[in-house]
């Protein structure tokens, strides 16, 4: 079945630092790739999308850029702030799924001043 | 963008009683919702989809008698605890989609956190 990897964290990180959290995926047909952020004792929020291979999508800062050839949607921010602090999920969807997401493990980011 | 609202935030019950809890979608019709429960630590787990006038649907091991579900309206999916117990205790969260062409993002509400004694 349809599923997501993303790199194991807690990763740690100086201000203004360089971020990269991998996220590669398996799935039939074509599927949409998201980043979802959870801060501390919130839900969900949508960090990014794409929807079609080569789709770069870029929110806040951060960007993603879906490719087919590697299956991956690695996300990645050139100068981390300590408000990035979070947990951060990659996740699919297809329409065979009929709308589920399906969700990687997530990676905590903690970002030291 | 579309937002999501849950109700309530917090609750806090004892063993045995029942708690529901609220999804809306506050901007949107929402012919389809998701609840998801996430432990301490981990990722988010289906639970079921909840379609506006019609029975959910349950993930594999999640019990329809324990999780009642409820899809009213088009903007409101409620999900009902029933006979909660400890290990019942989690963070639930609820999810929608806007009716647009194509359209697979999901919003997602805020979370409830339910604490069973």
């Amino acid at each position: 079945g349809d599923s997501v990897t993303q790199m194991e964290g807690p990763v740690t990180l100086s201000e203004e630092a360089c971020l990269t959290i991998n996220c590669t995926y398996t799935a039939t047909g074509y599927p949409s790739l998201f980043w979802y952020v959870q801060y501390p004792g919130e839900g969900l929020q949508l960090l990014l999308k794409a929807t079609k291979a080569d789709d770069k999508g870029s929110n806040k800062g951060f960007e993603a850029t879906y490719r087919k050839e590697t299956t991956s949607f690695h996300l990645e921010k050139g100068s981390v702030q300590v408000s990035d602090s979070a947990v951060y999920f990659c996740a699919l969807t297809s329409y065979n799924q009929g709308g589920k997401l399906i969700f990687g493990q997530g990676t905590e980011l903690s970002v030291k001043p | 963008g579309a937002v999501v609202s849950q109700h309530p935030s917090w609750v806090i019950c004892k063993s045995g009683t029942s708690v529901k809890i609220e999804c809306r979608s506050l901007d949107f019709q929402a012919t389809t919702m998701f609840w998801y429960r996430q432990f301490p630590k981990q990722s988010l787990m289906l639970m079921a989809t909840s379609n506006e006038g019609s029975k959910a649907t349950y993930e594999q091991g999640v019990e329809k008698d324990k999780f009642l579900i409820n899809h009213a309206s088009l903007t409101l999916s409620t999900l009902t605890v029933t006979s909660a117990h400890p290990e019942d205790s989690s963070f639930y969260i609820c999810s929608a989609s806007p009716p647009l062409a194509g359209s697979v993002t999901q919003y997602f509400g805020p979370g409830t956190r339910l604490l069973v004694l």
